[in-house]
């Protein structure tokens, strides 16, 4: 159980064009969920926490405008890059948290979107 | 204060070995720590996790230890293999499940 997936798993995308990810729970409902960012070699960085029927909230530094979240129901939250420009390229993963069964601690994590923006 | 240090960096072991990841956090209020495995191209996975109540949790190969007055707490990997050969994270959080706080990152390679 607890299976978070995403799409697409990789997008090229041209420069000033935009790209939807896509982030689903598959076997639980998903009040809240976050977006994060990746570079090589790095840690995780939190973008914004989605939670379902509200406004997403956003990490200090993280452009709203540039980087629409939207979690419309309790099993899909996506993520549009606006105006993609090549500092985008990154690896953009999604959690969400399962607060059903107990743990509500815990975040399950999608196997991540590789978007490269030329 | 929200920052969790992690070290080492990096991390050779031979196969058969143990293999020990720290972490040390400066906030009190954090009553969660997860430790995630991730794989080049993957999304991490969550592989074992802590409540600051025990000292010590054991789940197969994997252990963590934690010392809450010191503020620390560990991911021991017994008899490590190649396949554990990964990056490896710790995190904390407070509770309500609110956001998670990563560490660095170690990257563990195990080799034969």
């Amino acid at each position: 159980g607890a299976v978070v997936s995403q799409h697409p798993s990789r997008v090229i995308c041209k420069s000033g064009t935009s790209v939807k990810i896509e982030c689903r729970s598959l076997d639980f409902q998903a009040t809240t969920m976050f977006w994060y960012r990746q570079f090589p070699k790095k840690s995780l960085m939190l973008m914004a926490t989605s939670n379902e029927g509200s406004k997403a909230t956003y990490e200090q530094g993280v452009e709203k405008d540039k980087f629409l979240i939207n979690h419309a129901s309790l099993t899909l939250s996506t993520l549009t890059v606006t105006s993609a420009h090549p500092e985008d390229s990154s690896f953009y993963i999604c959690s969400a948290r399962d607060p059903g069964n107990g743990r509500d601690h815990e975040q399950y994590f999608g196997p991540g979107t590789r978007l490269t923006v030329t | 204060q929200q920052q969790v240090k992690q070290s080492p960096q990096s991390l050779i072991v031979q196969k058969g070995g143990i293999s020990i990841i720290n972490c040390a956090y400066e906030n009190t209020a954090f009553d969660y720590f997860p430790w995630y495995q991730q794989f080049p191209g993957k999304g991490p996975a969550l592989l074992i996790a802590i409540r600051p109540d025990v000292s010590e949790k054991k789940e197969g190969r994997f252990t963590i230890s934690f010392n809450k007055s010191a503020k620390q707490f560990s991911l021991h990997i017994m008899d490590s293999q190649p396949g554990d050969s990964a990056t490896y994270f710790c995190a904390a959080t407070t509770g309500g499940g609110n956001k998670l706080t990563f560490g660095t990152g170690t990257q563990l390679k195990v080799e034969l």
